[in-house]
């Protein structure tokens, strides 16, 4: 059962262009969505992370939108550049809990020139 | 500040071997948690320890075991292999006192079950 959906499962944008990565959660008790960003033979880096009282959220070209009442939330990578050509994880916790985050099943994002 | 360690990197193995994974977490963060991750289902949470305490346990079978030392240094081990094991195994580290999601993700040890 796959708690967070996300999709799609794999993107190509040219550079300059714009991506973006939907996620859907089922579980209302989540209340801390991370997104983590992978690059091959390494492990997920933390990106960039939104709580449900925030609608947007941006860090340079990354922005966050959340819709608490859809139950969804999406990364929006602006000017897109080959450096960004990853693999991309929405995910999602409780706070207060443990350690436990559900990830979506990632998307892989080809940035070309 | 070193990152997390994990070893060994790659590994080969065939169907009914076991085989034991180590974590070396970032300095002073005491919670380690594992990950298996494969291309169909992304990254599937195995367990997480604290303190040398198992707090939280994914669905996984019996065969997928862990343990923390008091060096906050963990161990996850699979006894039995099957096929369907092969996967990037990834271990994660955090001081662990809330839950914000910030793992940091050692590079993973690459198991292949033949």
């Amino acid at each position: 059962q796959q708690q967070v959906k996300q999709s799609p499962q794999s993107l190509i944008v040219q550079k300059g262009g714009i991506s973006i990565i939907n996620c859907a959660y089922e579980n209302t008790a989540f209340d801390y969505f991370p997104w983590y960003q992978q690059f091959p033979g390494k492990g997920p880096a933390l990106l960039i992370a939104i709580r449900p009282d925030v609608s947007e959220k941006k860090e340079g070209r990354f922005t966050i939108s959340f819709n608490k009442s859809a139950k969804q939330f999406s990364l929006h990578i602006m000017d897109s550049q080959p450096g960004d050509s990853a693999t991309y994880f929405c995910a999602a916790c409780r706070s207060g809990g443990y350690q436990k985050v559900t990830f979506g099943i990632g998307t892989k994002l080809q940035v070309i020139p | 500040k070193a990152g997390v360690t994990q070893t060994p990197r790659y590994l080969i193995k065939t169907r009914g071997q076991q085989v034991t994974l180590s974590c070396s977490p970032i300095s002073g963060h005491r919670s380690v948690s594992w990950y298996q991750q494969t291309p169909g289902q992304g990254l599937q949470f195995l367990f997480e320890y604290f303190s040398e305490t198992q707090r939280n346990k994914g669905n996984f079978p019996g065969r997928f075991s862990g343990r923390q030392f008091s060096n906050s240094r963990s161990e996850m081990n699979v006894s039995t292999l099957e096929l369907g094991d092969s996967a990037l195994y990834l271990c994660a580290s955090s001081t662990g006192q809330s839950t914000t999601g910030e793992l940091f993700f050692g590079e993973g040890s690459r198991l292949t079950v033949l």
